[in-house]
């Protein structure tokens, strides 16, 4: 069936430095790819999506790139802060589905100041 | 405005009750979700309305569970003879329309434990 694999599981970093998230997809014909960022007690909220159209986008600090030959998109944040701290989410939109869509088991990240 | 909201917050039941979990999606918003998630996963889907119908009940995991929307607007998702592996955090998330195109906007989730 239809997967989404997300590396790393958790990841700390400094203050300052950056931070990558990976994502992988089985279904070739997702074509919408967003990312959720889940603070501790909180519901997920939307911090950037890519369609399968572009191959990247960005918005200020956050940058997300798409790659579909390889069936991998990715989530950069750059000059991070402890407010960055958080779990996120990759997902992918099943083709034919209405918006149905199916998340990778999540990033935590930890920003040390 | 407001946002997706879902009652109650947190709901403890024992093994065999039935329970009702309720979400009232965003004024205006026509297509709700729901997912499940496991402490340490991301959200896994069960079910899609659009308008009144469900459009996709196909990640329901089984015939214990049971969603409705008869109005369009609030849904209530409907678990029979609980099992302790139903608990979870139950989230609904509604979108003004389908596509991806309109985002998905979460609830605050039902935490469901089974005792």
């Amino acid at each position: 069936g239809e997967n989404v694999e997300q590396h790393p599981s958790t990841l700390s970093v400094q203050e300052g430095d950056s931070a990558v998230i990976k994502c992988t997809y089985s279904d070739s014909a997702s074509n919408y790819f967003p990312w959720y960022k889940q603070e501790l007690g909180k519901r997920p909220q939307l911090i950037i999506d890519i369609r399968s159209n572009v191959g990247e986008k960005k918005d200020q600090r956050i940058a997300v790139t798409l790659n579909k030959t390889a069936k991998h998109f990715s989530l950069h944040i750059t000059e991070t802060q402890p407010e960055d701290s958080a779990v996120y989410f990759c997902a992918a939109r099943i083709s034919g589905g209405y918006n149905k869509l199916i998340f990778g088991a999540g990033t935590r990240l930890a920003v040390h100041p | 405005g407001a946002g997706v909201s879902q009652t109650p917050s947190n709901k403890v039941t024992e093994k065999g009750k039935y329970v009702e979990l309720r979400c009232d999606p965003i004024s205006g918003h026509t297509a709700l979700y729901w997912y499940r998630q496991s402490l340490g996963q991301g959200p896994e889907f069960l079910i899609y309305f659009q308008g009144t119908g469900a459009a996709d009940d196909s990640g329901l995991p089984n015939d214990r569970f049971f969603a409705v929307r008869p109005e369009g607007s609030v849904s209530t998702l409907k678990i029979q003879r609980t099992e302790r592996g139903d608990s979870a955090m139950y989230l609904c998330a509604s979108s003004l329309l389908p596509g991806s195109s309109y985002e998905q906007y979460f609830g605050p989730g039902t935490r469901l434990t089974v005792t």
